[in-house]
């Protein structure tokens, strides 16, 4: 157990649906980072938090995706009128100085 | 440009043999970090070990050790006395410093085989 979580572990939705994930840190972390990652890929970022500031989004990330971290805690990440391209696991990772753990993902599947 | 080459896809050793995974890295920043990951096929990413660039010592942790060649530009994954639980796929990644650009990236991966 890494100490983040992620909720759910698994999702299966229609296309055009919305979904919602959310991930919670390790407390001491201040840094928390969102990945997509499909079969036999490595993870590609999508956007980091500092505390509750968005500090970088992806290219990758289209307008239907949206990421928060209220009072830096938790995070949460909207895709809206899911694609089927969306499928993939999601990662959140909790970072600090010298580690960054991340929870076991959230896998998406647009039917 | 690639930031992280990972140029072997796919790796088979016998079990209790040493193994080394091949990491480059790309970047003009002198502060960096460099991760290395586990990914099983339970799909959790564990992670293994981590080297500053600053480090004066290249990193250790249990079997596992960091090869870090920094004029090469290279972090190598060292696992030493490989068991069959070893088998997974295994992932580079850098940080780069500065406040503004610290994302982290990933390399696209080994997939080690450990054979009994």
């Amino acid at each position: 157990d890494t100490g983040v979580s992620q909720d759910p572990r698994h999702k299966i939705t229609k296309r055009g649906q919305n979904v919602t994930f959310r991930c919670d840190p390790i407390s001491e972390h201040n840094r928390l980072y969102w990945y997509r990652q499909t079969l036999g890929q490595g993870p590609e970022f999508l956007t980091y938090f500092q505390n509750e500031a968005q500090l970088e989004k992806s290219r990758l990330l289209s307008d239907r995706f949206s990421a928060e971290r209220p009072k830096g805690s938790f995070s949460t990440l909207e895709i809206q009128r899911t694609e089927q391209g969306d499928s993939a696991m999601y990662l959140c990772a909790s970072v600090g100085l010298r580690e960054a753990f991340f929870g076991q993902g959230t896998r998406l599947t647009v039917v | 440009a690639q930031k992280i080459t990972q140029t072997q896809p796919g790796m088979f050793v016998q079990e209790k043999e040493a193994v080394t995974l091949d990491c480059t890295y790309d970047t003009s920043d002198p502060s960096y970090g460099l991760f290395w990951y586990k990914q099983p096929s339970s799909g959790e990413m564990i992670f293994l070990i981590y080297q500053g660039s600053y480090d004066q010592q290249n990193a250790t942790e249990g079997r596992y050790s960091l090869n870090f060649q920094k004029a090469r530009k290279s972090a190598n994954l060292v696992i030493s006395a490989s068991q069959l639980g070893d088998s997974a796929m295994y992932f580079c990644a850098m940080r780069e410093g500065g406040n503004r650009d610290d994302k982290i990236i990933f390399g696209k991966g080994t997939r080690l085989h450990i054979l009994p």
